[in-house]
């Protein structure tokens, strides 16, 4: 089995302020994701590579730069936070893009 | 771009009752479909998934595939309170393809 660390798992920010998001995963897939959930409902997709070097854009990605470093680590950055912006950020990665995803816990956003 | 919606948003059943989850999709030429399974504080999990047009089942679990009707659904047989959870659909198109999920159904099993 594997393993999927999202960290910070809590991050307050302040209007305006640039934020990162960090994953990492010892599954060695290839494909890894970035989602944002908003008060417990869907999920919305931002980012996805589908190899390292690779990024895809997904449906939310306006205000969000990503990066992948490596097969492992898959980053979020917000670009600029937006006041009372709340929502947890979800990483996954899967090992092919029709298998399943499988997620980390989470980093939860506030920002004042 | 793909809609992927859900119905209904919450859904009270007693314990043992038959539960059934919709989802529609927008794009015709979707092939893989999910169903993932969200526990209250807890990360999303794959519960099932079909990719041609019919049914499987696992369990107390089936699912139901209508390609021509854009629809498939999830129906759970004798429903536990530990099935509790939000209930996500998702669909991609073909691989290589981003996944798309819907906006949830939150079910409540009363003991």
């Amino acid at each position: 089995g594997g393993i999927i660390t999202q960290t910070p798992k809590f991050l307050i920010g302040q209007e305006g302020q640039k934020l990162t998001l960090k994953c990492q995963q010892n599954f060695n897939h290839d494909t890894m994701y970035w989602y944002r959930q908003d008060s417990g409902k869907g999920l919305r997709l931002i980012y996805y590579s589908i190899t390292e070097n690779d990024l895809q854009k997904g449906d939310l990605s306006e205000g969000y730069d990503a990066s992948r470093e490596k097969k492992s680590s898959f980053s979020l950055t917000v670009t600029s936070a937006q006041k009372n912006e709340m929502a947890v950020f979800l990483c996954a990665s899967s090992q092919g893009t029709n298998e399943r995803l499988f997620f980390g816990h989470g980093t939860k956003l506030s920002v004042l | 771009q793909q809609n992927v919606q859900q119905s209904p948003e919450s859904l009270i059943v007693p314990e043992g009752a038959r539960t059934s989850l919709n989802c529609t999709f927008s794009d015709s030429a979707s092939q893989y479909f999910w169903w993932y399974r969200q526990h209250s504080g807890k990360a999303p999990k794959a519960l099932m998934s079909i990719f041609s047009n019919g049914e499987k089942e696992e369990g107390r679990f089936t699912i139901h595939l209508n390609k021509a009707s854009l629809h498939f659904s999830l129906h759970i047989r004798d429903s536990q309170p530990s099935d509790s959870a939000l209930y996500l659909c998702a669909v991609r198109v073909n691989a290589g393809a981003k996944l798309t999920f819907g906006g949830g159904t939150r079910l409540t099993v009363r003991p």
